[in-house]
């Protein structure tokens, strides 16, 4: 099994939408968590860090339960510009990487 | 963007030959970390350096080695390159582990025939 696991997708949406990605993780001491986008045939980016009392950037929301070991990312009324791999990453000593699940956004 | 270059971006070498890739930072971070990207596994990482001189395994180090004789160069080498090295290689810098954020660099695609 996986330490990180993501739903591979691909998630298909049109424009406006609002779509949900999940994650779970394996390692109960993971301590840091995080989403990165990466865009195709790019380097993933920092896309924003998760907190135990959730956390909001704009469009996207970030939460995180960890009595579950869930991951959770949001993104709202959704742009073409979003499309793109998203990359769950927990980190306990190092960085642990989710396969990554891809969206697509179209008109 | 991170000042972070990888040298080359694309290679094609045959079995059994030596390979060595460069990172190059111009930021100073402390850290520095090699990655590999394959299909359905997300990035795994192979060593990482915490100073000069300094570097210890990752998840998946066998088959690779590492130096760091400065602060902005952390390379990796392909002793004796094997098909299933055949990856996108991605390098990474952050000032501190944990909660500091990793920026990438644009990777290397080597493709081992």
């Amino acid at each position: 099994r996986k330490e990180v696991e993501q739903d591979p997708g691909p998630f298909n949406v049109p424009e406006g939408a609002t779509v949900a990605f999940n994650c779970t993780y394996s390692n109960s001491a993971s301590q840091s968590f995080f989403w990165y986008r990466q865009d195709c045939r790019k380097e993933p980016k920092l896309l924003m860090s998760v907190y135990s009392s959730g956390n909001e950037d704009g469009r996207f929301t970030a939460q995180l339960n960890r009595a579950s070991q869930y991951i959770s990312l949001l993104i709202r009324d959704s742009k073409l510009s979003d499309s793109a791999t998203y990359l769950c990453v927990v980190w306990r000593g190092d960085m642990r990487f989710g396969a990554g699940t891809r969206l697509t956004v179209k008109p | 963007d991170a000042g972070i270059t990888q040298s080359p971006r694309h290679k094609v070498t045959e079995t059994g030959t030596p390979v060595t890739l460069r990172c190059h930072q111009t930021e100073n971070h402390r850290y520095m970390y090699w990655y590999r990207q394959d299909p359905g596994h997300g990035l795994r990482l192979i060593h990482y350096s915490y100073g000069v001189k300094d570097t210890d395994k990752g998840e998946v180090s066998d088959g690779y080695s590492v130096s760091r004789s400065k602060t902005e160069d952390f390379l990796l080498t392909l002793e004796s390159a094997t098909s299933s090295q055949t990856s996108v290689y991605f390098c990474a810098i952050s000032e501190s582990p944990g909660s500091n954020e990793q920026f990438f660099g644009p990777g290397t695609r080597l493709t081992v025939l």
